[in-house]
């Protein structure tokens, strides 16, 4: 089966750090992609992670542990903008037919106060 | 270019009806996923399509169905409508299936059961 855990909300404020983890346990992993959804837009894409280790773009990183199951996002400077949910979703691929999907976890809402 | 596009963005049905929705990828991606997106599920894979072939599927009930045209629109139907359908429908369209590269969402189609 697939599990994707996500914390459901957290509260920051302007100019701070916030660290959003994400713990998963699939079935055939094959990367994993953060997202962002401001309320009543479409998700756009943010990172994307295959291999262990931090990528960096901007104000934005994600960190990957394929061996725990584990990813993170981090937001640097944060801005009142930045207040939205953030998705992880895992690229599971199935051991019956080899197909691929991805599978998301529930999100998680970043308010961020002045 | 020209993002995802969904239509109808609203739609309001009874129980028993059905409903098709639809929609545009952005040009030159062949992949279209459809997800659903409830507050307390999050986005939960329905299915994806590619070159006209449903390449994967998710774990809901045969009412809901999809089809892909040759010029790579998609469009999504549920038949015998349950007031548990209401949610937001999104696609996403890559130039890849399986989830490879990251996903173009649009902005969604809210589907409101009566």
């Amino acid at each position: 089966g697939q599990n994707i855990d996500q914390p459901t909300e957290m509260t920051a404020t302007e100019g701070a750090i916030v660290q959003i983890n994400c713990t998963y346990q699939t079935s055939g992993f094959n990367g994993l992609f953060w997202y962002q959804q401001h309320a009543g837009e479409a998700p756009t894409f943010l990172s994307y992670n295959v291999l262990d280790g931090l990528e960096e773009k901007g104000r934005f990183s994600s960190f990957l542990s394929r061996s725990k199951g584990y990813s993170y996002l981090l937001l640097k400077e944060l801005q009142m903008k930045d207040s939205a949910s953030y998705l992880c979703a895992v690229r599971d691929i199935s051991m019956n037919t080899g197909f691929q999907k991805l599978v998301f976890g529930t999100g998680t809402r970043l308010l961020v106060s002045p | 270019k020209a993002g995802v596009t969904q239509t109808p963005r609203y739609l309001i049905k009874t129980r028993g009806q059905q409903v098709t929705l639809s929609c545009s990828p952005i040009s030159g991606h062949r992949s279209v996923s459809w997800y659903q997106q409830t507050p307390g599920q999050g986005l939960q894979f329905l299915f994806e399509y590619f070159s006209e072939t449903q390449r994967n599927k998710g774990n809901f009930p045969g009412r809901f169905s999809g089809r892909q045209f040759s010029n790579s629109r998609s469009e999504m139907n549920v038949s015998t409508l349950e007031l548990g359908d209401s949610a937001l429908y999104l696609c996403a369209s890559s130039p890849t299936e399986g989830g490879g590269q990251p996903q173009h969402f649009g902005d969604g189609t809210r589907l409101s059961i009566l």
